[in-house]
C-alpha cells in the first residue's frame, strides 16, 4: 500500500515547449502532496505544496506562472512547467501525505514519494 | 548556513563493517527528524523516523541530540546493499508537514 506513481519517467523537450507531470497516489487519498526538484548531487529542494481543491503555495524564489499545479481530486496532482529552458532541465520528484496504516505500520503524516520525472531541456 | 548540513562522503566501509555519520540542523523549533535512503537516480524511501530517545531498527540505529541539534545513523555488519545516499530529513516548523532534506551523505559498501 501507499503507493504513488510519476508520469512520465523521463521527458526529453525543446525550449520552450510545455511539459506536464503527473503525480498519482494510487491505493490511498492526499489531501496534501509537495513538488521537489533535484540537481545533481544536490539535496531535494521544495517547490510548493498543493492540497486539493485549493490553490498550491510556493516557496520563496519559484515562479507560480512557470511551475502550474493543479491538484484537482485527492489522488492526482499535475505540474506543469510552462515555457521550459535548459535551467529547468531537473530531477522532478513528487509526495503525497499519507495518514493511516500502510502495511500494519502506522504511517501517520508519512510522506511517500514518487519515482520522479527526469526533464531535460534542449 | 544550510538547514540541513551533512558530510557528503563518500564513506567507504567495508562488508561487515559499522559506519556513522551525523546531520546538523539548524532550526531548534524542528519536531520530526527522519533518515531517508536514495539510490542513484531514484526517488527518496524512508528508512526510519527519529524519535528523541534513540531507535534502532535492525541494523540501523538513529539518535537525536536536541542540544547540539544534531541526528547520526549508525549502520551495523554493513551489507553491500546498504551502499545508497542517506538523506537528513527535518521538518520544517513553519509549516506542517514540510520536509527540509540534506544534500546526502554517500556510503560505499565494498566486499
Amino acid at each position: 500500500g501507499a503507493v504513488v506513481s510519476q508520469h512520465p519517467s523521463r521527458v526529453i523537450c525543446k525550449s520552450g515547449t510545455s511539459v506536464k507531470i503527473e503525480c498519482r497516489s494510487l491505493d490511498f487519498q492526499a489531501t496534501t502532496m509537495f513538488w521537489y526538484r533535484q540537481f545533481p548531487k544536490q539535496s531535494l529542494m521544495l517547490m510548493a505544496t498543493s492540497n486539493e481543491g485549493s490553490k498550491a503555495t510556493y516557496e520563496q524564489g519559484v515562479e507560480k506562472d512557470k511551475f502550474l499545479i493543479n491538484h484537482a481530486s485527492l489522488t492526482l496532482s499535475t505540474l506543469t512547467v510552462t515555457s521550459a529552458h535548459p535551467e529547468d532541465s531537473s530531477f522532478y520528484i513528487c509526495s503525497a501525505r499519507h495518514a493511516g496504516t500502510s502495511g500494519g505500520r502506522n504511517t501517520y503524516n508519512e510522506q511517500f514519494f514518487g519515482p520522479g520525472t527526469r526533464l531535460t531541456v534542449l | 548556513r544550510k538547514e540541513v548540513e551533512q558530510d557528503p562522503g563518500p564513506f567507504n566501509v567495508p562488508e561487515g563493517a559499522t559506519v556513522a555519520f551525523n546531520c546538523t540542523y539548524s532550526n531548534s523549533a524542528s519536531q520530526s527528524f527522519f533518515w531517508y535512503r536514495q539510490d542513484c537516480r531514484k526517488e527518496p524511501k524512508l528508512l526510519m523516523s527519529v524519535y528523541s530517545s534513540g531507535n534502532e531498527d535492525g541494523r540501523f540505529t538513529a539518535q537525536l541530540n536536541r542540544a547540539s541539534q544534531y541526528i547520526s545513523l549508525l549502520i551495523r555488519d554493513s551489507k553491500l546493499s546498504d551502499s545508497a545516499t542517506y538523506l537528513c530529513v527535518v521538518n520544517r516548523d513553519d509549516s506542517w508537514g514540510k520536509l527540509q532534506f540534506g544534500a546526502g551523505t554517500q556510503v560505499v559498501v565494498t566486499p
